[in-house]
């Protein structure tokens, strides 16, 4: 299963508001999870099923979607926030990401 | 605290062999699923395969980039996680990352800093 992200880049400003889409080549149902990564360190699990918020994830924080169409939305974008997203599916082997979107300030 | 920490990474001709370990601490290791996910430099994250519990007789996935030439285990006695990495190739390249599955799904709840393999001659 192909997973594409869009955009690939995407430059904001603080307190913005930003969506980044994932879009699977079938349906997945639920099963998409979204990571964020900041240079040279480990991805850290944001969203799962799709919708659902990691413990401690702060709940400017969104997942919706389900079947091919999935956005991570950003309420307000803090200084923290500049990295890169991606989404993986979870729906079958063997499990794939997204090729990541780069968030930037403008 | 869970805590996943890689090492074994190195310096490797084409063609040669590695292994890499993933220790884990601050959980019940032997219950969960453990990953490998890799990331060549200035590339994306992917996906290199899975260990079951023993609860799923430790079967195994992989990448069709991988499979046949890497072999993942377990050795539950000692929460350690072993990635056997066969004819590398160049394309091998890359940090490679353990990370822990929780028990609700597939994603990847805990990851541990990476460890760099560098293919060259």
């Amino acid at each position: 299963i192909q997973l594409t992200q869009s955009p690939s880049s995407l430059s904001a400003s603080v307190g913005d508001r930003v969506s980044i889409t994932c879009r699977a080549s079938q349906g997945i149902g639920s099963y998409l999870a979204w990571y964020q990564q900041k240079p040279g360190k480990a991805p850290k699990l944001l969203i799962y099923t799709a919708s659902t918020l990691e413990s401690g994830v702060p709940s400017r924080f969104s997942g919706s979607g389900s079947g091919t169409d999935f956005t991570l939305t950003i309420s307000s974008l803090q200084p923290e926030d500049f990295a890169t997203y991606y989404c993986q599916q979870l729906y079958s082997y063997p499990l794939t990401f997204g090729q990541g979107t780069k968030l930037q300030i403008k | 605290e869970v805590q996943l920490v890689e090492s074994g990474g190195g310096l490797v001709q084409p063609g040669g062999s590695l292994r890499l370990s993933c220790a884990a601490s601050g959980f019940t290791f032997s219950d969960h699923y453990m990953d490998w996910v890799r990331q060549a430099p200035g590339k994306g994250l992917e996906w290199v395969g899975r260990i079951r519990n023993k609860a799923n007789t430790y079967t195994t996935e992989y990448a069709a980039s991988v499979k046949g030439r890497f072999t993942i285990s377990r050795d539950d006695s000692k929460n350690l996680m072993y990635l056997q990495m066969n004819s590398l190739k160049i394309e091998d390249t890359a940090v490679y990352f353990c990370a822990r599955v929780p028990g609700r799904g597939n994603d990847l709840d805990y990851w541990g800093q990476g460890t760099l393999v560098t293919v060259s001659s």
